[in-house]
């Protein structure tokens, strides 16, 4: 049974407008949420992080929205560019664990068209 | 660069044997991480190492094993291979080990069992 969630596998945006992936997970003891973007032939590079205390994390182009009681979260990017064309893993854990241990989404592929 | 290095890049073999994956954590990361990336799967933790020692466990076959070395290098050693184990091994490296901590990918290794 799948945690985390991208219910869509791919996603295609014209260069300059807003890209939003969705995420979606179903244990309620996660309290931290990243993302990773993952060029071909690469290993992921992480992205942006949100923890459950806030609900709004900005970094430059990227914002990261989380919404507790739907257990959803959202990373928009604006303005979207070629160069943001990867895979972005959606990854949930729980801070209140000792481990570090992240559970993956399965990834949304975004293409930026010029 | 994330500063992890994983070796070797690419890995055929057959069904029943056995192979080493190994992987170099970014310099003061005390913490080692492996995960399996199967066709149409997310990232799947398999095994944390801190510091020599195994911190937490994930979807991680009977088959498959790993260590963390003094140097704080780690190799994962899988064996019995089967058609299904063909998959992209990540490791990555953090250096503590919480889930607040990034982190750091390396580029995998990709294996093919035929």
């Amino acid at each position: 049974d799948q945690q985390v969630k991208q219910n869509s596998p791919s996603l295609s945006v014209q260069e300059g407008r807003i890209s939003i992936l969705n995420c979606d997970y179903t244990n309620s003891m996660f309290d931290y949420f990243l993302w990773y973007k993952k060029y071909p032939a690469e290993g992921p590079t992480f992205l942006i992080s949100i923890s459950s205390i806030k609900d709004k994390n900005e970094d430059g182009r990227f914002t990261v929205f989380l919404n507790k009681s739907a257990k959803h979260l959202s990373l928009h990017i604006v303005p979207s560019q070629p160069g943001d064309s990867a895979v972005y893993f959606c990854a949930a854990s729980a801070l209140g664990g000792s481990q570090g241990n992240l559970i993956f989404g399965k990834g949304t592929k975004l293409s930026v068209k010029p | 660069d994330s500063g992890v290095t994983q070796t070797p890049k690419h890995l055929i073999t057959a069904t029943g044997q056995r192979v080493t994956l190994r992987c170099s954590p970014r310099s003061g990361d005390l913490s080692v991480y492996w995960y399996q990336q199967s066709l149409d799967q997310g990232l799947q933790f398999l095994i944390q190492y801190y510091n020599g020692e195994e911190r937490a466990k994930g979807n991680i076959l009977e088959r498959f094993s790993a260590q963390q070395f003094p140097d704080l290098h780690s190799e994962l050693n899988l064996s019995s291979l089967e058609l299904g184990d063909s998959a992209l091994y990540f490791c990555a490296s953090s250096v503590g080990g919480f889930p607040a901590e990034t982190q750091y990918f390396g580029p995998g290794t990709r294996l093919l069992v035929l």
